[in-house]
């Protein structure tokens, strides 16, 4: 079973400010995801990697950006945060096509 | 275009009562794959199984079952005798073999068992 791990768990920081939350998985995989999700409502894909230095956007427009130099870190950065960005964010790891996806914690962001 | 339509938002049910969330999926491929996960208060998502499109038979684990029917394009999933701690949102999701690095999700179903 993959491990993945986000930090931190919650984070509450003012407007304009830069963040980057943190995601590393220790099981190898090469495809790493990351969502946004509203308590409770539908998760919008809006970044994925295939592998290191592979990145794409997703879905969802986001202000966000990411990077992906080692195979088992994945963070996502946040340049100036805006109240709009206030969510939770989701970071997913999959090994072999078709494998199901596994899910870190999740950071809870709320931007004042 | 891949698809997942979980018509219901919300369900209310009394613990011990069963209870069926429904699944409806859109794909053009042959080969695709299947998943259900549960997504408790506290936020992290839970994988709870995966079914391939050649595999219809139906599958049980402890209180929960899932139904797959390809005629209907349905894989619909079952909690019989409800508790409490399966008071969640659940996630329906899709992925096809062609490109298989995409998830597509439902929108998912609130589920609250009252004690």
């Amino acid at each position: 079973e993959a491990d993945i791990y986000q930090t931190p768990r919650y984070l509450v920081i003012g407007t304009g400010k830069k963040i980057t939350l943190e995601c590393s998985q220790t099981m190898g995989h090469d495809k790493m995801y990351w969502y946004q999700q509203d308590p409770g409502m539908e998760l919008h894909l809006i970044h994925y990697s295939y592998g290191v230095n592979s990145t794409e956007k997703g879905d969802l427009s986001s202000e966000s950006t990411v990077s992906r130099i080692r195979t088992e870190h994945f963070p996502l950065t946040l340049e100036s945060a805006r109240p709009s960005h206030t969510s939770q964010y989701l970071c997913a790891s999959r090994g072999r096509l078709n494998s199901p996806l596994h899910f870190g914690n999740g950071t809870r962001l709320t931007v004042t | 275009a891949q698809k997942v339509t979980q018509a219901q938002t919300e369900i209310s049910v009394v613990e011990k009562e069963d209870v069926t969330l429904d699944c409806v999926y859109e794909t053009r491929d042959t080969t695709y794959y299947l998943f259900w996960y549960k997504q408790p208060p506290s936020g992290e998502l839970v994988f709870l199984i995966r079914r391939n499109s050649f595999d219809e038979q139906n599958e049980i684990s402890g209180r929960y079952s899932w139904n797959f029917q390809k005629s209907t394009s349905s894989f619909n999933f079952t909690i019989t005798a409800s508790q409490v701690v399966d008071s969640a949102v659940y996630f329906c999701a899709l992925s096809d073999a062609n490109t298989g690095n995409q998830f597509y999700f439902g929108t998912g179903t609130s589920l609250t068992v009252i004690p």
